[in-house]
């Protein structure tokens, strides 16, 4: 099946910094990718889909300033979390829709963050 | 938008019984439900999935059932083995915001 990458798998940073996730497509083209958070015990929620050269669409309750997201090619969509706090310590990950009308959704392998 | 419920929260089967998790969703425009596997930590793990011009699905020991009517769907695992312990989730797709939407999550244990 087709491959999206996710890095880094975990990250450790400091209360204020900034951190970005990369999540890329490696054999298919993503029009959309989808970013997802997920506590413990907990189910994955939608934060944003991403769409190749346009602006994020955020769910409600994300906050689009705090969580930056670039998705500037089609294989390749960033998620920066500025201003970290510990309350954003959390396990996020990314998914991509194969093509344009396709509904085979990949997942990536996920990113640990902890902001001590 | 598109919400997904489903039951139960927590599911303990003895090895060899079979298994069933129920989701429901709002959206009658969805038309793709996966169904995932998740271990701790890692991806979810898609093991299998039905689009809405299906009824019923099957895999092995795994099937699916859709009733659109009805706006449900459901996993059956049959001969449970202790390795189909882990948490399940089923989700939504499609509609007129195309997101995939998923469901609170079933923690299977499957006792030896």
């Amino acid at each position: 099946g087709a491959v999206v990458s996710q890095h880094p798998s975990r990250v450790i940073c400091k209360s204020g910094t900034s951190v970005k996730i990369e999540c890329r497509s490696l054999d298919f083209q993503a029009t959309t990718m989808f970013w997802y958070r997920q506590f413990p015990k907990q189910s994955l929620m939608l934060m944003a889909t991403s769409n190749e050269g346009s602006k994020a669409t955020y769910e409600q309750g994300v906050e689009k300033d705090k969580f930056l997201i670039n998705h500037a090619s089609l294989t390749l969509s960033t998620l920066t979390v500025t201003s970290a706090h510990p309350e954003d310590s959390s396990f996020y990950i990314c998914s991509a829709r194969q093509g344009a009308s396709g509904n085979t959704i990949y997942f990536g392998e996920g990113s640990w963050l902890t902001v001590v | 938008g598109e919400n997904v419920e489903q039951h139960p929260s927590t599911l303990s089967v003895q090895e060899g019984d079979s298994a069933v998790i129920k989701c429901t969703y709002s959206d009658s425009a969805s038309n793709y439900f996966p169904w995932y596997k998740q271990e701790l930590g890692k991806r979810p793990q898609l093991i299998i999935d039905i689009r809405s011009n299906v009824g019923e699905k099957k895999d092995q020991r795994i099937a699916v059932t859709l009733n659109k009517t009805a706006k449900h769907f459901s996993l059956h695992i049959t001969e449970t083995q202790p390795e189909d312990s882990a948490v399940y989730f089923c989700a939504a797709y499609g509609g007129a915001t195309n997101k995939l939407i998923f469901g609170t999550g079933t923690l299977l244990a499957v006792q030896p």
